[in-house]
């Protein structure tokens, strides 16, 4: 069975901070890898999609990384800032399947 | 721009009833699904289609029924609502399959329905 795993499931960073949240799986067989962003009571926002033949995508302060033999993706967040608080979950295609994990949630404060 | 919009917000059913969640997307997508969201679990497939008149089973498909008349419209019915139905449900679309293309998927805000 295919699985996506993050940890932490939260992280408290102050703001300014550069962090990184993780992302495991299970299959190094991945078609493409998805970072998403959840604010509380919304749906997801798509942040960045990284294929199986890309190493890493950015996007201003987001960059996302694909490392399929060790089977990780790590989302680095440049100078992190308050509304970047949220959860960040990423989702792995993998033989046809999409597989979510269940999120980091985000706090940075003031 | 509407994007992918999910109606309603919120509801409530006692068990036994039955209800559709209204998904439309106004993007031209190909490709949509219904995932369920419940805590420490992630989200799950329920169901999902290609194109119009194509549906097919996701994860966790029982007590739910899809049906896809338009490439616009994806509404999920549930048959005879249950406890265990409880839940976060989200519709999302993408242009050439969320399952194996390499397109993103864009999501609706959700419906968040309790059963009692």
């Amino acid at each position: 069975k295919q699985e996506v795993t993050q940890i932490p499931a939260a992280l408290s960073v102050p703001e300014g901070e550069n962090l990184v949240l993780n992302c495991s799986f299970t299959d190094s067989a991945i078609y493409n890898l998805q970072w998403f962003r959840q604010d509380p009571g919304k749906g997801l926002t798509s942040l960045l999609l990284i294929q199986s033949s890309q190493r890493e995508q950015t996007s201003g302060r987001l960059n996302a990384s694909l490392d399929k033999s060790s089977g990780r993706s790590t989302l680095y967040i440049a100078a992190s800032q308050p509304g970047d608080s949220a959860t960040y979950l990423c989702a792995a295609t993998i033989s046809g399947k999409l597989t979510f994990g269940t999120g980091t949630r985000l706090q940075v404060t003031l | 721009n509407a994007g992918v919009t999910q109606t309603p917000k919120f509801q409530v059913l006692k068990t036994g009833q039955s209800m559709t969640l209204q998904c439309a997307q106004d993007m031209n997508h190909e490709y949509m699904s219904w995932y369920r969201q419940d805590p420490g679990m992630g989200l799950r497939l329920i169901h999902y289609s290609v194109g119009a008149g194509i549906t097919d089973q996701g994860e966790v498909p029982n007590g739910y029924n899809v049906s896809r008349s338009t490439t616009e419209d994806f509404p999920l019915r549930l048959l005879s609502a249950a406890p265990s139905q409880t839940s976060v449900y989200f519709c999302a679309s993408s242009t050439t399959g969320g399952i194996g293309g390499n397109s993103p998927l864009h999501f609706g805000n959700g419906t968040r329905l309790t059963v009692t």
